[in-house]
Protein backbone atom coordinates (compact mmCIF):
# COMPACT_ATOMS: atom_id res chain seq x y z
CA UNK A 1 0.00 0.00 0.00
CA UNK A 2 1.19 3.35 -1.13
CA UNK A 3 -0.49 5.41 1.03
CA UNK A 4 -1.75 7.24 -2.63
CA UNK A 5 -5.68 6.95 -3.18
CA UNK A 6 -7.73 7.79 -5.91
CA UNK A 7 -11.19 7.73 -6.47
CA UNK A 8 -13.40 6.45 -8.10
CA UNK A 9 -11.61 3.41 -9.29
CA UNK A 10 -13.69 2.96 -12.29
CA UNK A 11 -15.98 5.99 -14.74
CA UNK A 12 -17.83 5.19 -17.35
CA UNK A 13 -19.35 7.99 -19.17
CA UNK A 14 -20.77 9.01 -22.26
CA UNK A 15 -18.88 11.06 -25.04
CA UNK A 16 -19.16 15.15 -24.00
CA UNK A 17 -20.02 14.35 -20.02
CA UNK A 18 -17.72 16.10 -17.87
CA UNK A 19 -15.70 13.68 -14.87
CA UNK A 20 -13.27 14.70 -12.18
CA UNK A 21 -10.88 11.62 -10.40
CA UNK A 22 -9.38 12.83 -7.38
CA UNK A 23 -6.10 12.06 -5.75
CA UNK A 24 -5.59 11.64 -2.04
CA UNK A 25 -1.37 11.65 -1.34
CA UNK A 26 -0.04 10.97 2.30
CA UNK A 27 1.19 13.94 4.03
CA UNK A 28 4.82 13.80 3.20
CA UNK A 29 4.50 13.83 -0.81
CA UNK A 30 5.22 17.48 -1.59
CA UNK A 31 5.22 16.57 -4.92
CA UNK A 32 2.34 14.79 -7.06
CA UNK A 33 1.78 14.20 -10.27
CA UNK A 34 -0.82 12.74 -13.31
CA UNK A 35 -0.07 10.39 -15.63
CA UNK A 36 -1.97 8.60 -18.03
CA UNK A 37 -1.70 4.58 -19.06
CA UNK A 38 -3.44 3.68 -22.01
CA UNK A 39 -3.51 -0.60 -22.73
CA UNK A 40 0.10 -1.85 -23.52
CA UNK A 41 1.66 1.59 -22.91
CA UNK A 42 3.76 2.91 -20.43
CA UNK A 43 2.50 5.72 -18.49
CA UNK A 44 2.48 9.13 -19.90
CA UNK A 45 3.40 12.37 -18.03
CA UNK A 46 0.46 14.76 -17.77
CA UNK A 47 1.30 17.13 -14.75
CA UNK A 48 3.02 17.69 -11.37
CA UNK A 49 2.94 19.97 -8.66
CA UNK A 50 4.86 20.87 -5.66
CA UNK A 51 2.35 21.70 -2.88
CA UNK A 52 -0.42 23.83 -4.90
CA UNK A 53 1.97 24.92 -7.32
CA UNK A 54 1.59 23.06 -10.67
CA UNK A 55 4.88 23.59 -12.15
CA UNK A 56 5.03 21.78 -15.75
CA UNK A 57 1.94 20.36 -17.79
CA UNK A 58 2.66 18.09 -20.79
CA UNK A 59 1.14 18.95 -24.12
CA UNK A 60 -0.86 16.27 -24.21
CA UNK A 61 -3.01 18.27 -21.19
CA UNK A 62 -5.54 19.64 -23.73
CA UNK A 63 -7.47 22.71 -22.73
CA UNK A 64 -10.57 20.46 -22.19
CA UNK A 65 -8.24 18.78 -19.04
CA UNK A 66 -7.62 20.58 -15.82
CA UNK A 67 -6.04 19.70 -12.48
CA UNK A 68 -5.76 21.87 -9.11
CA UNK A 69 -4.33 20.80 -5.82
CA UNK A 70 -5.94 23.47 -4.10
CA UNK A 71 -4.23 23.24 -0.13
CA UNK A 72 -1.57 21.14 -1.69
CA UNK A 73 -2.77 18.21 -0.15
CA UNK A 74 -5.69 16.05 -2.34
CA UNK A 75 -5.68 16.77 -6.35
CA UNK A 76 -8.56 16.91 -8.80
CA UNK A 77 -7.97 16.18 -12.33
CA UNK A 78 -11.12 16.91 -14.98
CA UNK A 79 -12.17 16.26 -17.99
CA UNK A 80 -14.33 18.23 -19.97
CA UNK A 81 -16.45 16.98 -23.00
CA UNK A 82 -15.06 13.52 -22.81
CA UNK A 83 -13.98 11.99 -25.88
CA UNK A 84 -13.45 8.53 -26.83
CA UNK A 85 -9.85 9.24 -27.01
CA UNK A 86 -9.96 10.11 -23.40
CA UNK A 87 -10.17 6.52 -22.20
CA UNK A 88 -7.37 5.33 -20.17
CA UNK A 89 -6.27 4.63 -17.32
CA UNK A 90 -5.31 7.73 -15.10
CA UNK A 91 -2.64 7.31 -12.16
CA UNK A 92 -1.29 9.91 -9.86
CA UNK A 93 1.83 9.30 -7.75
CA UNK A 94 2.69 10.96 -4.85
CA UNK A 95 6.68 11.66 -4.44
CA UNK A 96 8.48 13.02 -1.32
CA UNK A 97 11.55 14.89 -1.49
CA UNK A 98 13.84 11.75 -1.98
CA UNK A 99 12.02 11.30 -5.06
CA UNK A 100 10.88 7.95 -5.49
CA UNK A 101 7.15 8.48 -6.98
CA UNK A 102 4.66 6.06 -5.10
CA UNK A 103 1.48 5.21 -7.66
CA UNK A 104 -2.06 5.00 -6.49
CA UNK A 105 -4.14 2.55 -8.02
CA UNK A 106 -5.69 4.32 -10.58
CA UNK A 107 -8.99 5.73 -11.89
CA UNK A 108 -9.62 4.14 -15.20
CA UNK A 109 -11.99 5.65 -17.38
CA UNK A 110 -14.34 4.71 -20.11
CA UNK A 111 -15.46 6.67 -22.44
CA UNK A 112 -18.76 5.67 -24.30
CA UNK B 1 16.38 13.33 -26.07
CA UNK B 2 13.34 12.65 -23.38
CA UNK B 3 12.77 8.89 -24.91
CA UNK B 4 13.21 5.65 -22.85
CA UNK B 5 13.65 2.94 -24.89
CA UNK B 6 12.72 -0.48 -23.51
CA UNK B 7 13.07 -4.10 -24.76
CA UNK B 8 12.51 -6.74 -25.39
CA UNK B 9 8.18 -5.94 -25.40
CA UNK B 10 7.27 -9.36 -24.37
CA UNK B 11 9.35 -12.51 -22.70
CA UNK B 12 8.61 -15.86 -21.84
CA UNK B 13 10.85 -17.94 -19.36
CA UNK B 14 10.56 -21.28 -17.52
CA UNK B 15 10.40 -21.19 -13.63
CA UNK B 16 13.68 -20.50 -12.17
CA UNK B 17 15.24 -18.69 -15.54
CA UNK B 18 16.56 -15.49 -15.56
CA UNK B 19 14.87 -12.88 -17.38
CA UNK B 20 16.46 -9.60 -18.13
CA UNK B 21 14.96 -6.55 -19.86
CA UNK B 22 16.77 -3.67 -20.78
CA UNK B 23 16.54 0.17 -21.31
CA UNK B 24 18.33 2.62 -22.88
CA UNK B 25 17.94 6.66 -22.72
CA UNK B 26 19.37 9.48 -24.15
CA UNK B 27 19.51 12.56 -21.70
CA UNK B 28 22.77 12.70 -19.76
CA UNK B 29 21.31 14.89 -17.07
CA UNK B 30 18.92 12.46 -16.19
CA UNK B 31 19.98 11.39 -12.41
CA UNK B 32 17.23 8.50 -11.10
CA UNK B 33 16.39 5.09 -12.68
CA UNK B 34 13.51 2.91 -11.77
CA UNK B 35 12.01 0.03 -12.44
CA UNK B 36 8.19 -0.52 -12.14
CA UNK B 37 5.88 -3.51 -11.65
CA UNK B 38 2.74 -3.49 -12.85
CA UNK B 39 -0.42 -6.58 -12.22
CA UNK B 40 -3.53 -6.29 -14.73
CA UNK B 41 -5.68 -3.37 -13.23
CA UNK B 42 -3.04 -2.04 -10.63
CA UNK B 43 -0.99 0.81 -10.94
CA UNK B 44 2.51 0.29 -11.13
CA UNK B 45 4.68 -0.63 -8.26
CA UNK B 46 8.31 1.03 -6.82
CA UNK B 47 10.21 -2.68 -7.36
CA UNK B 48 13.98 -1.20 -7.23
CA UNK B 49 16.11 1.93 -8.49
CA UNK B 50 19.57 2.96 -9.39
CA UNK B 51 21.27 6.56 -9.03
CA UNK B 52 23.87 7.12 -11.85
CA UNK B 53 27.08 6.76 -9.40
CA UNK B 54 26.82 3.11 -8.76
CA UNK B 55 27.44 0.26 -11.43
CA UNK B 56 24.43 -2.34 -9.92
CA UNK B 57 21.92 -2.42 -7.34
CA UNK B 58 20.78 -5.65 -5.81
CA UNK B 59 17.30 -6.26 -3.51
CA UNK B 60 16.32 -9.77 -3.08
CA UNK B 61 16.13 -11.59 -6.40
CA UNK B 62 16.21 -8.35 -8.24
CA UNK B 63 19.20 -6.63 -9.98
CA UNK B 64 19.86 -3.73 -11.95
CA UNK B 65 22.59 -3.23 -13.84
CA UNK B 66 23.64 0.02 -15.29
CA UNK B 67 26.17 1.18 -17.65
CA UNK B 68 26.48 4.95 -17.40
CA UNK B 69 28.92 5.58 -20.44
CA UNK B 70 26.26 3.48 -22.97
CA UNK B 71 23.24 5.21 -21.05
CA UNK B 72 21.27 1.58 -20.57
CA UNK B 73 20.27 -0.08 -17.73
CA UNK B 74 18.79 -3.20 -17.31
CA UNK B 75 16.46 -5.46 -14.72
CA UNK B 76 17.66 -9.02 -14.20
CA UNK B 77 15.53 -11.25 -12.06
CA UNK B 78 16.93 -14.29 -10.31
CA UNK B 79 15.28 -17.85 -9.78
CA UNK B 80 12.07 -16.48 -11.44
CA UNK B 81 8.38 -17.36 -9.89
CA UNK B 82 5.00 -17.48 -11.75
CA UNK B 83 4.05 -15.01 -9.40
CA UNK B 84 6.46 -12.49 -10.75
CA UNK B 85 4.99 -12.74 -14.24
CA UNK B 86 3.49 -8.75 -14.78
CA UNK B 87 4.76 -5.89 -16.92
CA UNK B 88 7.74 -4.20 -15.73
CA UNK B 89 8.54 -0.67 -17.07
CA UNK B 90 11.77 1.42 -16.71
CA UNK B 91 11.93 5.21 -16.48
CA UNK B 92 14.37 7.65 -15.95
CA UNK B 93 13.71 11.07 -14.29
CA UNK B 94 13.41 14.14 -14.16
CA UNK B 95 9.71 13.93 -14.51
CA UNK B 96 10.07 10.10 -15.07
CA UNK B 97 9.86 9.18 -18.51
CA UNK B 98 9.00 5.58 -18.65
CA UNK B 99 9.56 3.21 -21.31
CA UNK B 100 6.97 1.10 -23.19
CA UNK B 101 6.62 -1.80 -20.88
CA UNK B 102 7.70 -5.28 -20.98
CA UNK B 103 5.42 -7.75 -20.76
CA UNK B 104 6.96 -11.01 -18.77
CA UNK B 105 5.48 -14.28 -18.42
CA UNK B 106 7.01 -16.74 -16.00
CA UNK B 107 5.96 -20.75 -17.03
CA UNK B 108 5.96 -22.73 -14.30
Amino acid sequence: DTGVSQNPRHKITKRGQNVTFRCDPISEHNRLYWYRQTLGQGPEFLTYFQNEAQLEKSRLLSDRFSAERPKGSFSTLEIQRTEQGDSAMYLCTGTPNTGELFFGEGSRLTVL
Amino acid sequence: QQQVKQSPQSLIVQKGGIPIINCAYENTAFDYFPWYQQFPGKGPALLIAIRPDVSEKKEGRFTISFNKSAKQFSLHIMDSQPGDSATYFCAARGKLIFGQGTELSVKP
